[in-house]
């Protein structure tokens, strides 16, 4: 593929629900992040690894929510027993450089609703 | 407070207006700033990268950077309605893995 892409777009859940979200980054990319953006607000920064390496994930909410990248490609961020407060867009971005420096490629989102 | 500020608009303008979007920001550990485009139930996509304060040009955009201030400034010359979006200014720090973004400011050009 082209671009980022990310799966399912859209997803209701029942407060305390568990929710898995896919993301899969440009071929190649070293560094993957994934953010949250909650309605009429910028994106926050959750977490970000580099290859298989989760280097920060001091922006995850609480230990709730949980990301990994088991082979340096696709990752996954699950949220257990979700609350209302977790709806939002979760957006997925890759860059071909390390950190926060490179130009990052953002997915369209996951738009997720807690009912 | 927040460590980036921005005024979230909304901002409406007439086709060929010039539109000017600012940030503020608290931190001076802040090095490097970014302007991203946010179409509707999309993705944002980055526009603009600057590192040192001054001016960079691009087309119709202008990005400004005043770190004595700690402002910085997007300018959209001759405003177009497919310039309609959101625009997030972004910023980091020279050590960290994060950006850190304002809430963006929500721009309709008519035409």
């Amino acid at each position: 593929g082209a671009g980022v892409s990310q799966s399912p777009r859209y997803k209701v859940a029942k407060r305390g629900q568990d929710v898995a979200l896919r993301c899969d980054p440009i071929s190649g990319h070293v560094s993957l992040f994934w953010y949250q953006q909650a309605l009429g607000q910028g994106p926050e920064f959750l977490t970000y690894f580099q290859n298989e390496a989760q280097l920060d994930k001091s922006g995850l909410p609480s230990d709730r929510f949980f990301a990994e990248r088991p082979e340096g490609s696709v990752s996954t961020l699950k949220i257990q027993r979700t609350q209302q407060e977790d709806s939002a867009v979760y957006l997925c971005a890759s860059s071909q450089g390390q950190g926060a420096w490179d130009e990052q490629f953002f997915g369209p989102g996951t738009r997720l609703t807690v009912l | 407070q927040k460590e980036v500020e921005q005024d979230p608009g909304p901002l409406s303008v007439p086709e060929g207006a010039i539109v000017s979007l600012n940030c503020t920001y608290s931190n001076s550990a802040f090095q490097y700033f970014m302007w991203y485009r946010q179409y509707s139930r999309k993705g944002p996509e980055l526009l603009m990268y600057t590192y040192s304060s001054g001016n960079k040009e691009d087309g119709r955009f202008t990005a400004q950077v005043d770190k004595s201030s700690k402002y910085i400034s997007l300018f959209i010359r001759d405003s177009q309605p497919s310039d309609s979006a959101t625009y997030l200014c972004a910023m980091y720090k020279t050590s960290g893995s994060r950006l850190t973004f304002g809430e963006g400011t929500q721009l309709t050009v008519n035409p």
